[in-house]
């Protein structure tokens, strides 16, 4: 079946710095791919998606571009800010329909002034 | 137009005990959703359910039982808490079944089971 693998956390940034979470997926063929933020004490809200192969999906100044050949989604911010701070997960739809949606395990983000 | 909204916040049982967790949406959605987040293991579907009174089995069904009486509620039950139980339970919600729709989350739901 369908399933997702993405970078372990923690991550640690300075406000301004770069930032890449890895995500790759295994599917049948070419389902969407989403990323998912999670800030401390709420439930999860949608970031970005990309739909079709090559789309690339952005939001908030994040960008990911969803990749066939290697099989990856990763999510890139330029420039970080201390609002940033959350877990973000990358998720894909699961098999049997109905949009029931497989997660990663979420990789954490702390962003320092 | 509040979203998806959880009740409780936050729960304490004892081994055995029973509780129901309630989920409601007021945004006409046909396609609801619960989910538990584990530490380390992201989130994993319990149940689903496609329409007023379905209800389906999703990833981790064992030890609960939902229920969908009404479009805009789905209910979650826990019979015989353990402490395996112990988890954040999110309610989502979508529109459509198809794999491009947004799905919107509650707030979440922290048990603890002792």
């Amino acid at each position: 079946g369908n399933s997702v693998t993405q970078m372990e956390g923690p991550v640690t940034l300075s406000e301004e710095a770069f930032l890449t979470i890895n995500c790759t997926y295994t599917a049948t063929g070419y389902p969407s791919l989403f990323w998912y933020v999670q800030y401390p004490g709420e439930g999860l809200q949608l970031l970005l998606k990309a739909t079709k192969a090559d789309d690339k999906g952005s939001n908030k100044g994040f960008e990911a571009t969803y990749r066939k050949e290697t099989t990856s989604f990763h999510l890139e911010k330029g420039s970080v800010q201390v609002s940033d701070s959350a877990v973000y997960f990358c998720a894909l739809p699961g098999s049997g329909g109905y949009n029931k949606l497989i997660f990663g395990a979420g990789t954490r983000l702390a962003v320092h002034p | 137009n509040a979203g998806v909204t959880q009740t409780p916040k936050f729960r304490v049982l004892k081994t055995g005990q029973s509780m129901t967790l309630l989920c409601a949406q007021d945004m006409n959605h046909e396609y609801m959703y619960w989910y538990r987040q584990d530490p380390g293991m992201g989130l994993r579907l319990i149940h689903y359910s496609v329409g007023e009174g379905t209800t389906a089995k999703g990833e981790v069904p064992d030890g609960y039982n939902v229920s969908r009486l009404k479009k805009q509620n789905f209910l979650l039950g826990l019979e015989s808490a353990a402490p395996s139980q112990t988890s954040v339970y999110f309610c989502a919600s979508s529109s459509d079944p198809t794999s491009t729709d947004t799905q919107y989350f509650g707030p979440g739901t922290r048990l603890t089971v002792l």
